[in-house]
């Protein structure tokens, strides 16, 4: 079965550095998030992505946080310069033309140092 | 504007007995639900979902989920609790290809 794909799994930043989470969606799929988890806590919503633009974001997704699409599978999502709260889990997620449910990656765990 | 509020963050059963897991939702338009499954230091997996077709919704494991619009409610349950359930599990909403909101969880223990 078709997945979605996350890179790296863990990654280890200096606070203030700029950080690129990878994704690799399901080929066919026409709709992508992110979400992030805080160690302990539910899983937010950061942001959704359609036909190359942002459809919706929620207020954690401030002017440090961007997304792209450079190519025709990968979705990434920029830190541009991190803050110790930006330590948590971030999963991607896809879904094709009006099929929910929403397919998750395995997540990458950022931590902020 | 949707909302989930899942009861109780931590639920513990023994080997064999029922699980039920509870949530209630919000939803201004008629929902999309879902609930997920998370073992320690992995991604969210899906157990079953509900769009809008049958109420009673059979999921992976032994899981299952009944729809009831009069109680805003959509509970997991499970038959016999085995060892290996024990996890985090989250109640989710959406419309259509909209985002999913969650709620914060329930720990489900399992006791042999």
């Amino acid at each position: 079965e078709p997945e979605v794909t996350q890179t790296p799994s863990h990654q280890v930043t200096q606070m203030g550095q700029e950080v690129i989470l990878r994704c690799v969606p399901i080929s066919n799929h026409l709709y992508f998030y992110w979400y992030r988890q805080i160690l302990g806590q539910k899983v937010e919503f950061l942001v959704s992505f359609y036909n190359n633009e942002i459809s919706e974001k929620s207020e954690i997704f401030d002017d440090q946080f961007s997304v792209e699409r450079p190519d025709g599978s990968n979705f990434t999502l920029k830190i541009r310069s991190t803050k110790l709260e930006d330590s948590a889990m971030y999963f991607c997620a896809s879904v094709g033309q009006g099929q929910q449910p929403q397919h998750f990656g395995d997540g990458t765990r950022l931590s902020i140092l | 504007a949707q909302s989930v509020t899942q009861l109780g963050s931590h639920v513990s059963v023994s080997e064999g007995a029922l699980v039920l897991l509870r949530c209630n939702y919000s939803s201004s338009v008629p929902p999309y639900l879902f609930w997920y499954v998370q073992y320690p230091n992995q991604g969210l997996q899906l157990l079953l979902k509900y769009t809008s077709a049958a109420t009673l919704v059979k999921g992976i494991n032994g899981f299952e989920a009944e729809f009831k619009k009069s109680e805003t409610s959509f509970h997991l349950t499970k038959p016999s609790a085995h060892m290996s359930d024990a996890a985090e599990y989250f109640c989710a909403v959406s419309v259509r290809t909209d985002k999913l909101i969650f709620g914060t969880g329930t720990r489900l223990q399992v006791f042999p």
